[in-house]
């Protein structure tokens, strides 16, 4: 079974752009949860969806934002990117809301110039 | 003060040496992870833990809820061990948000 995949890997953007980042859970996992990990504040949560609604949302400014489609796939948005956005981004699946055991994708590193 | 709480930030090891990791917490949780994460940035779940003990290979995660504390123990080290460890714990009903530890960066000499 295909593991969780994130497209694309690496990424760099000036200040004051948009980028969007994807996340492919594994096959049957309906549950996406997203992290932004800086060498500063570690690893944070961003938000976690699970059957296109957005179940939580982390302490993150309103230019963080997701979504999911029917598939289960995800995507997570930044809008007017600053610097501190320079980060690894991680999304986790799971196979249900309930379920403990998550499975982490490789990141996409995000570098915001 | 954090939530989550590791020790040690930093530890260097020979090989074939036992390693304990610490993990304290201070909120209520469900569940508690223990992950791995190699230089490159890919994140592995090594163990979930709600009680008790667990035990894969070389590596043992035990949970005391009562002390809000855990342990991961590497016994037999081995330079391929070296990495960053994370604890992070799931509280109330979200199992997606997880409160991570800042990490303890583990290094095994050969």
């Amino acid at each position: 079974k295909a593991g969780v995949t994130q497209t694309p890997r690496y990424l760099i953007k000036t200040r004051g752009q948009q980028v969007t980042l994807s996340c492919s859970p594994i096959s049957g996992h309906r549950s996406v949860s997203w992290y932004q990990q800086t060498p500063g504040q570690g690893l944070q949560f961003l938000f976690e969806y699970f059957s296109e609604t957005q179940r939580n949302k982390g302490n993150f400014p309103g230019r963080f934002s997701g979504r999911q489609f029917s598939n289960s796939r995800s995507e997570m948005n930044v809008s007017t990117l600053e610097l501190g956005d320079s980060a690894l981004y991680l999304c986790a699946s799971r196979r249900t809301s309930g379920d403990y055991e998550q499975y982490f994708g490789p990141g996409t590193r995000l570098t915001v110039t | 003060k954090n939530e989550v709480e590791q020790s040690p930030q930093n530890l260097t090891a020979q090989e074939g040496e036992f390693i304990t990791i610490n993990c304290s917490y201070s909120v209520g949780i469900s569940a508690l992870h223990w992950l791995q994460q190699h230089p490159g940035g890919g994140i592995v779940s090594l163990f979930m833990l709600s009680s008790g003990k667990k035990k894969h290979g070389r590596l043992i995660a035990t949970i005391n809820i009562q002390e809000k504390h855990s342990s991961l123990h590497i016994t037999a080290s081995h330079p391929r061990d070296s990495a960053v460890y994370i604890c992070a714990v799931a509280t109330g009903g979200s199992q997606g948000n997880l409160i991570f530890g800042k990490g303890t960066k583990l290094s095994v000499k050969p």
